[in-house]
Parts: structure tokens; C-alpha cells; sequence
């Protein structure tokens, strides 16, 4: 069974202030797919990135930019120099296999505010 | 068109009535999902469609019914609910069920279960 972890429940900060969310996850399977979404409050789900099992490379998108560490099953999500738009529930996902297709085990979220 | 949209946008019903809850996406996507997401909570799956078939239901109760008429179309018909599956039902669909593509979701239907 796959499982994803989201230890942070809420988090506030500081507009232009750095966060990091945290992920940790758990599949015995060696293909699998990490999703980062963001919830805001209207609740339709904001898809914001896609990494496979295979694909250990840091990625940075404008402020967002993610870690993907195998070692430590951890897939964690920073935002840099926060706005108050940043403000919403963040979840992980992992989808395991090759032929699973997007069935997503999501981890409880994470909500960020982000205060002017 | 990158979009899934999902009607209606909120219902109310009681539990003695019945309605349905319609998904549509035209990105020639084949297959597609019912999720249910309680008040902070994470969305579950309920339901998985692969060309038009059900291939996954998540032991979820006959009160909920899923239907695929055709590979654009998802619907989700609601008999006889419980106040507790008042929440939010979000569709996504992906281009197939074999492989994890980026599944597009729509922005939900809020029920309210009286």
C-alpha cells in the first residue's frame, strides 16, 4: 500500500517570506509519480507539477521550485518570497505503477497563509 | 480546450430525492474519475472509467451510481444520500488509465445533503 505524509497541517507566514512544504512518502513499488496541487478556497484543484520515480532532477518554476530526494522519500515544495495569492491548501499525491493511470493517493494537505 | 467542467456548480437535496451530477471534457481524453472531498480532508477516489468502462470502484455505497454514456461524459447519480456525503465531488479525467498522465480536474460540485 502507498501512503503520503504532510506533517505540516497549517502554516502561516509573512508575505516575501520563503516556505517549505514538506512531503514524505511510501510505496514499495520503483515506478512512481509525485504530484504537487494547490486547493484555493473556490476548491478546484491547481495542478502545479509532475515527477516520475525515475526523474531525481530539482526543478524551478518562477518562485516554485520542488526536491525530490529518493533517499529519504521526501518531495518537498518551496515558495519563494511568498504572496498573499499563495494563500491555499497545498497537497501531495502519489500515483504508483505503470498502469495505475492517475489514481492519486493525496496526503492530508498542508494550509499555507500567507499574511500581508 | 484544457478543461473539464462539472455541473452543477451547488446542489442541495434531501435525502428522499434524486439528481445527478454531470462532468464533460472534449480533450479526447479516455479515461475519468469521481472524486469525494469532505471538508479538510484530501479527495478520495470513488470511481474509475477506461473507455467508457468502469474498471475501479472504490467500495463505495449503491446510493451513488456512476454512468459513462459516452468518452466525454461522466456522470454521477445521486438516490437516497446520507447527510455525511455532503462534500465536494470533483471529476478529472486523463488522457488513459495506463499510465499516470497529468489528470485535469474540474472545480467540483458542492452537495449539501439535507
Amino acid at each position: 500500500a502507498q501512503k503520503v505524509t504532510q506533517a505540516q497541517t497549517e502554516i502561516s507566514v509573512v508575505e516575501k517570506e520563503d516556505v517549505t512544504l514538506d512531503c514524505v512518502y511510501e510505496t514499495r513499488d520503483t515506478t512512481y509519480y509525485l504530484f504537487w496541487y494547490k486547493q484555493p478556497p473556490s476548491g478546484e484543484l491547481v495542478f502545479l507539477i509532475r515527477r516520475n520515480s525515475f526523474d531525481e532532477q530539482n526543478e524551478i518554476s518562477g518562485r516554485y521550485s520542488w526536491n525530490f530526494q529518493k533517499s529519504t522519500s521526501s518531495f518537498n515544495f518551496t515558495i519563494t518570497a511568498s504572496q498573499v495569492v499563495d494563500s491555499a491548501v497545498y497537497f501531495c499525491a502519489l500515483s504508483v505503477g505503470e498502469t495505475s493511470g492517475s489514481r492519486l493517493t493525496f496526503g492530508e494537505g498542508t494550509q499555507l497563509t500567507v499574511n500581508p | 480546450d484544457t478543461e473539464v467542467t462539472q455541473t452543477p456548480k451547488h446542489l442541495v437535496m434531501g435525502m428522499t430525492n434524486k439528481k445527478s451530477l454531470k462532468c464533460e471534457q472534449h480533450m479526447g481524453h479516455r479515461a475519468m474519475y469521481w472524486y469525494k472531498q469532505k471538508a479538510k480532508k484530501p479527495p478520495e477516489l470513488m470511481f474509475v472509467y477506461s473507455y467508457e468502462k468502469l474498471s475501479i470502484n472504490e467500495s463505495v455505497p449503491s446510493r451513488f451510481s456512476p454512468e459513462c454514456p459516452n468518452s466525454s461524459l461522466l456522470n454521477l447519480h445521486l438516490h437516497a444520500l446520507q447527510p455525511e456525503d455532503s462534500a465536494l465531488y470533483l471529476c478529472a479525467s486523463s488522457q488513459d488509465n495506463r499510465t499516470p498522465y497529468r489528470p485535469f480536474f474540474g472545480p467540483g460540485t458542492r452537495l449539501t445533503v439535507l
